[in-house]
């Protein structure tokens, strides 16, 4: 059971928007910074989303990240079949002194 | 431009110790904020984190495997290797090591291709 709680999966037709939420504590998304990440089947993951927030410059702007208190999210706008795959948050939790993972989310495009 | 490569055995017997080596290029583990981290995926599961090393050799590990995992940097060879003692087929997975920078806050931000290790007798 992972310490990250995210929903199995999302869908959403193509063209439309998607969220995908990642709860967390005090100790882990409360205090320290959330990564995105994006994996598709027998690839590795690439990074999406760093510092809750914050695109690498490859990444286009159809992909955010946002947080709040204990929770995060991820949001992606006009969806496209390219984007199915699996999707995780990390972050640091200082009270178990180790990296962490959220369960991932499995994206279909409808 | 940013490169991992894993590499090592892909099939292991039980009890046995797995050694798995991360060789890197685009970035230096003698810089400042330069990390590499050690994540495993079993089949069809979620991603696991295993252990990180720091520019400054700073370890950190997964609490319920610290005791069967050391890591180990080379910078003179851009390599980290990590070790994990006394393996079982539940250790069967896609192991990948990741660029981490503190200059990221602690994203991985480039990751290997991975490499599938299979414990089995």
């Amino acid at each position: 059971q992972s310490v990250l709680t995210q929903p199995p999966s999302v869908s959403a037709a193509p063209g439309q928007k998607v969220t995908m939420s990642c709860s967390g504590s005090s100790s882990n998304i409360g205090i320290n910074h959330v990564s995105w990440y994006q994996q598709f089947p027998g690839k590795a993951p690439k990074l999406l989303i760093y510092d809750n927030t914050k695109r690498p410059s490859d990444i286009p702007d159809r992909f955010s990240g946002s947080k709040s208190g204990t929770s995060a999210t991820l949001g992606i706008t006009g969806l496209q079949t390219g984007d199915e795959a699996d999707y995780y948050c990390g972050t640091w939790d200082t009270s178990l002194s180790e990296e962490v993972f959220g369960g991932g989310t499995k994206l279909t495009v409808l | 431009q940013v490169t991992l490569t894993e590499s090592g055995p892909t099939v292991v017997k039980p009890t046995q110790t797995l050694t798995l080596t991360c060789t890197f290029s685009g970035f230096s583990l003698s810089t400042d904020g330069m990390g590499v981290g050690w994540i495993r995926q079993p089949p069809g599961k979620a991603l696991e984190w295993l252990a990180l090393i720091y520019w400054d050799d700073d370890q950190r590990y997964s609490p319920s495997l610290k005791r069967r995992l050391t890591i180990a940097k080379d910078s003179s060879k851009n390599q980290v290797v990590l070790t994990m003692t006394n393996v079982d087929p539940v250790d069967t997975g896609t192991y990948y090591c990741a660029h981490r920078s503190l200059f990221w806050f602690g994203a991985f931000v480039y990751w290997g291709q991975g490499i599938l290790v299979t414990v089995s007798s």
